[in-house]
This record gives C-alpha cells, sequence and structure tokens, in this order.
C-alpha cells in the first residue's frame, strides 16, 4: 500500500463549482498535511497548512483533515479559470528532517 | 516578497557526465532540501540539510549524489555520473525551523535531461 494515494485525475469543472480534492494515508505517524498548488513546469506553492483533525479555512478554499479514517481533503469554492493547476496533498511525520511525502497530485481544469 | 532561486532553469547533459544544480535558499532559512520530479510522477524526497549536514535522505540519493552549501548563499546538488533516469526536475526548498508547522518554500526547479 502506497504511503499517500491521491486520484490523479484529470477532474475538469466549469466555473462556480465546487471542487474536492482529496487524500488517503496509511500511516498513522503523519501528524502535519499540507496542500500545494503547482502550475505547469514550476515549483509547489503552499496553499494550506493543517496539523489537527477539523476545518480549516482560507478565502474560498477549506482544508479539512480527519486522522480517524486518515483521509484529507481541499474544498476549493466558486473555482475560477485561474484555479486551473495541480493539487499535491503532503504530509509529514513529527521529525527534525522536515521530509515530506507528497501525493501523486490531481490535475483540475475550470471552464469558463 | 523573499523566494527561492534555481540556476540553470534547464540543462542538458550527455550520459555519466557530472552536474551540479544550483539552489539560493531564502536568506534567513536554515533547511535545505532537494526533492525530484520525474515527468508524469509524483514529487520525491531526496535529501534535507540543516547545519552543514545531511539530515535525512531517501534510497534515491545513493553514492552517486552530493549536497554542499559552499558559501553562506548557496546549496548545491551534484550528480557524479548521471544516469538516464536521472532525467527529471530538480527542486530545491528552503524552511527556517524544519520542525513543526514550518513551510517549505519550493523554487522554480530545474530541468535536467541526460541523454
Amino acid at each position: 500500500q502506497k504511503e499517500v494515494e491521491q486520484d490523479p485525475g484529470p477532474l475538469s469543472v466549469p466555473e462556480g463549482a465546487i471542487v474536492s480534492l482529496n487524500c488517503t494515508y496509511s500511516n498513522s505517524a503523519f501528524q502535519y498535511f499540507m496542500w500545494y498548488r503547482q502550475y505547469s513546469r514550476k515549483g509547489p506553492e503552499l496553499l494550506m497548512y493543517t496539523y489537527s483533525s477539523g476545518n480549516k479555512e482560507d478565502g474560498r478554499f477549506t482544508a479539512q483533515v480527519d486522522k480517524s479514517s486518515k483521509y484529507i481533503s481541499l474544498f476549493i469554492r466558486d473555482s475560477q479559470p485561474s484555479d486551473s493547476a495541480t493539487y499535491l496533498c503532503a504530509m509529514k511525520k513529527v521529525s527534525n528532517t522536515g521530509k515530506l511525502i507528497f501525493g501523486q497530485g490531481t490535475t483540475l481544469q475550470v471552464k469558463p | 516578497e523573499p523566494e527561492v532561486t534555481q540556476t540553470p532553469s534547464h540543462q542538458v547533459t550527455q550520459m555519466g557526465q557530472e552536474v551540479i544544480l544550483r539552489c539560493v535558499p531564502i536568506s534567513n532559512h536554515l533547511y535545505f532540501y532537494w526533492y525530484r520530479q520525474i515527468l508524469g510522477q509524483k514529487v520525491e524526497f531526496l535529501v534535507s540539510f540543516y547545519n552543514n549536514e545531511i539530515s535525512e535522505k531517501s534510497e534515491i540519493f545513493d553514492d552517486q549524489f552530493s549536497v554542499e552549501r559552499p558559501d553562506g548563499s548557496n546549496f548545491t546538488l551534484k550528480i557524479r555520473s548521471t544516469k538516464l533516469e536521472d532525467s527529471a526536475m530538480y527542486f530545491c526548498a528552503s524552511s527556517d525551523t524544519g520542525v513543526g508547522t514550518d513551510t517549505q518554500y519550493f523554487g522554480p526547479g530545474t530541468r535536467l535531461t541526460v541523454l
């Protein structure tokens, strides 16, 4: 079983739709959860960072963590064409090395 | 806004040649990382570096790879004898504390093509 699993998509939605992106993980040692956005041939850019179960909201973005189910989600409200990118979930254990484990990434296209 | 920079943006080399990828982390950061992303695959951790020492390295980071902070600003990844399978995007990242909720900031990447 892979440590972090993420449906690669692609996911295509109309502008204004609510988007739901998800990752599952197998290692309960993961305590920190991140969502990065990556545009084509660019470096990942941090969108959201959570470290406890529950919801965290930032503008149109909501990150949700359910540690009991080992499941994390990112919701995008009122999606815009500029949201078209690849979304990567990433996780980290409690350690002093900072090693991030990434999911495969989900490619999202928001059509005008 | 401070950012991580990487040079070159694209490096083409022949199999068996040595390459050095360069990164300038954010100036007050103390933790440095290299990741790679083979086309169509996930971003993979290679190595973390703190206080002039490797903190952790992955199975990918074998004896052909080395990292160095030659001065106060640069962080380099050297591949001694490149293989075809080393072709990938290489991302440098840096963070301030390396623990807890610190954020890793990624550079734009260097695309390495091994022929």
